[in-house]
């Protein structure tokens, strides 16, 4: 059955860093989300893309946030300088164009000291 | 504002009873509803989904009642096994204004399921 996969499954940073989170979606998925739980907590939506473009994005999503499709597989979260807060768990989710159902990665747990 | 949001975060049942999870939301518009189920270090597994022309809906040892009278849902697991303790969120998709498509799922706090053998 097929998958959403994520990598790597746990990052430790240094708070001001650069992270890159990793996805490849369900292959012929066309809409793509990332969300966020922080530990003990409700995951959050913070982005959602198609067809190469946001289109729509939470509050939490600012300018330390980017998304990108490189290629035809890959779909990544880059989170540009670190915060503490930033520590939580990141999924990935997808789901194809007329389907509804979100199906989402294992996640990549992220840890920021 | 809008919400989807659990009655219960903890529901603790012996291995064989059924099990029902229960949802409330806000929103009369609403139309769409999903079950995930969260296994501790894992993503939202899709369990079942309903919309709002159904009042019921049944899988594989799950059914899922909808009343948009009073804007609750529940999620009823039948004979209830250990493999099903997990965290379990309903979950509503919002419309991308605009668009023809379901977008961000908005998810409720979550119901602890432990089954005790």
């Amino acid at each position: 059955e097929p998958e959403v996969t994520q990598t790597p499954s746990h990052q430790v940073t240094q708070m001001g860093q650069e992270v890159i989170l990793r996805c490849v979606p369900i292959s012929n998925h066309l809409y793509f989300y990332w969300y966020r739980q922080i530990l003990g907590q409700k995951v959050e939506f913070l982005v959602s893309f198609y067809n190469n473009e946001i289109s729509e994005k939470s509050e939490i999503f600012d300018d330390q946030f980017s998304v990108e499709r490189p290629d035809g597989s890959n779909f990544t979260l880059k989170i540009r300088s670190t915060k503490l807060e930033d520590s939580a768990m990141y999924f990935c989710a997808s789901k194809a164009g007329l389907q509804e159902t979100q199906y989402f990665g294992p996640g990549t747990r992220l840890l920021v000291l | 504002g809008e919400s989807v949001g659990l009655h219960l975060p903890t529901l603790s049942v012996q291995e064989g009873d059924n099990s029902i999870i229960n949802c409330a939301y806000s929103n009369s518009a609403s139309d769409y509803f999903i079950w995930y189920k969260q296994e501790s270090g894992k993503g939202p597994q899709f369990i079942i989904d309903i919309r709002s022309n159904m009042d019921k809906r049944q899988g594989q040892r799950v059914t899922v009642l909808l009343n948009k009278t009073v804007k609750h849902l529940s999620l009823q697991i039948a004979a209830t096994q250990p493999g099903d303790s997990a965290v379990y969120f309903c979950a509503e998709p919002r419309f991308i204004p605009g668009g023809t498509s379901y977008g961000k799922l908005t998810f409720g706090q979550g119901t602890i399921l432990t089954v005790h053998p």
